[in-house]
């Protein structure tokens, strides 16, 4: 079956500007999280989502927002972005409520300039 | 504070010769725990993972780990390593304890082998 998809794989943006990212993951996976992975800082969690709520949210800033759709598919938004929010960010969907293992998708790769 | 760590950064081995990647944690109570591999231009792949049993866990294209409770380890080894291999290690922890369904990474160990 088809693994995680991560649109679109590279953005460049400038700061200030707002950016949304889309992740749909593994079909009949509900869980849904995203990370943000740079050099040195190894992969940060930022929210995770299932069945349309957020279960758990980590340590960024109120720019950076969720949600998730019935279809389970995942968006992710930063608003006023800053050159330090650079960087992979990374979708993993997983099959349920507890967490057994998460799959991940290729990411996108956000540039600001 | 609950951490993870992978203290070895970057590792540069010949091929055939063994491989131990480090990784701590501080979690307490019931984790499971996981390796991942990301090689270049790849996404994240599950090499291992350990949730209860026997400690010594043995993963994809011949990797395996030890869970020791008593140290908070969960190090990494392959007996002879290939210049595939070439690629960066992520130790990964879940915390059963915590309820939150994220996985809490080190900051990974980027693995050379030449050939």
């Amino acid at each position: 079956k088809a693994g995680v998809t991560q649109t679109p794989r590279y953005l460049i943006k400038t700061r200030g500007q707002q950016v949304t990212l889309s992740c749909s993951p593994i079909s009949g996976h509900r869980s849904v999280s995203w990370y943000q992975q740079t050099p040195g800082q190894g992969l940060q969690f930022l929210f995770e989502y299932f069945s349309e709520t957020q279960r758990n949210k980590g340590n960024f800033p109120g720019r950076f927002s969720g949600r998730q759709f019935s279809n389970s598919r995942s968006e992710m938004n930063v608003s006023t972005l800053e050159l330090g929010d650079s960087a992979l960010y990374l979708c993993a969907s997983s099959p349920g409520q507890s967490h057994t293992e998460a799959f991940f998708g290729q990411g996108t790769r956000l540039t600001v300039v | 504070a609950q951490s993870v760590s992978q203290h070895n950064h970057h590792v540069i081995l010949s091929e055939a010769a063994s491989l131990e990647l480090g990784c701590n944690y501080s979690y307490g109570g019931t984790v499971n725990l996981f390796w991942y591999v990301q090689y270049p231009g790849q996404h994240l792949q599950l090499l291992l993972k350990y949730f209860s049993g026997d400690p010594l866990v043995k993963g994809i294209k011949g990797f395996e780990a030890e869970f020791i409770k008593s140290k908070f380890s969960f190090n990494l080894r392959k007996p002879s390593v290939q210049w595939s291999d070439t690629a960066e290690y992520f130790c990964a922890v879940f915390s059963v304890q915590t309820g939150a369904n994220n996985l809490f990474f080190g900051t990974g160990t980027r693995l050379t082998v030449i050939p």
